[in-house]
């Protein structure tokens, strides 16, 4: 195991509703990255933060959102949620912004 | 844009097979290459590849980049029911802040005893 934990393990919320996963990273690790895996998918990059900033984004919309904390835990938030949402939502640290990137369980989000 | 593919899709093989996993890329300024293996959800780290580390070694696996040709094998010798999981590649850039992974679809493995 990595040391990089997730929560919740797995969530079912409505088309139009709100969610907030959460990340706590590894231990020395100043960088979270955040992925979207659809079943059968390679995971696509959302977005990262380092050090309580965004430090490089992916193709999803604006209403992807997150948050990066002194602790260096994160938080994701995705609004006006639709049922193509519906995937496996994984959170990655490093020890630093350039360094190889450990993956926590996912949170499984499903919606209807 | 960045597009990296792996092959096979899909892969069945006895306990004690050798297999080759392939994985190519397409990128500008690549930085460096990465495989996983994810077996239930949180896919774990195996290997990276940089131009200072074209070949690297772990027990039963190996790996080796090759940047002219822009690939890479990873390499499973006397497979075991364990190694059942998809492996996945993903490489890195210079053309972004960051570290973002940009991943191929993977390859579905199973080990059959």
């Amino acid at each position: 195991e990595t040391g990089v934990t997730q929560s919740p393990t797995h969530l079912i919320k409505t088309r139009g509703q709100q969610v907030t996963l959460r990340c706590s990273s590894q231990s020395g690790h100043n960088t979270v990255s955040w992925y979207q895996q659809a079943l059968g998918q390679g995971p696509q990059f959302i977005f990262q933060y380092y050090r309580e900033e965004e430090n490089g984004r992916g193709n999803f919309p604006p209403r992807f959102s997150g948050l990066q904390f002194p602790n260096y835990s994160s938080e994701l938030n995705v609004n006006a949620l639709e049922l193509d949402d519906s995937a496996l939502y994984l959170c990655a640290s490093s020890k630093d912004s350039y360094y190889e990137q450990y993956f926590g369980p996912g949170t499984r989000l499903t919606v209807t | 844009e960045d597009k990296v593919v792996q092959s096979p899709l899909s892969l069945v093989v006895h306990e004690g097979d050798t297999v080759t996993l392939n994985c190519s890329y397409e990128v500008t300024n690549f930085r460096s290459l990465l495989w996983y293996k994810q077996e239930k959800k949180a896919p774990t780290f195996l290997f990276m590849l940089t131009s200072s580390g074209i070949e690297k070694k772990s027990g039963r696996l190996s790996s080796i980049l090759d940047k002219k040709e822009l690939f890479s094998i990873l390499n499973i010798t006397a497979t075991q029911t364990g190694d059942s999981a998809v492996y996945l590649c993903a490489v890195t850039t210079d053309n972004n802040a960051g570290n973002m992974l940009t991943f191929g679809g993977g390859t579905r493995l199973m080990v059959k005893p």
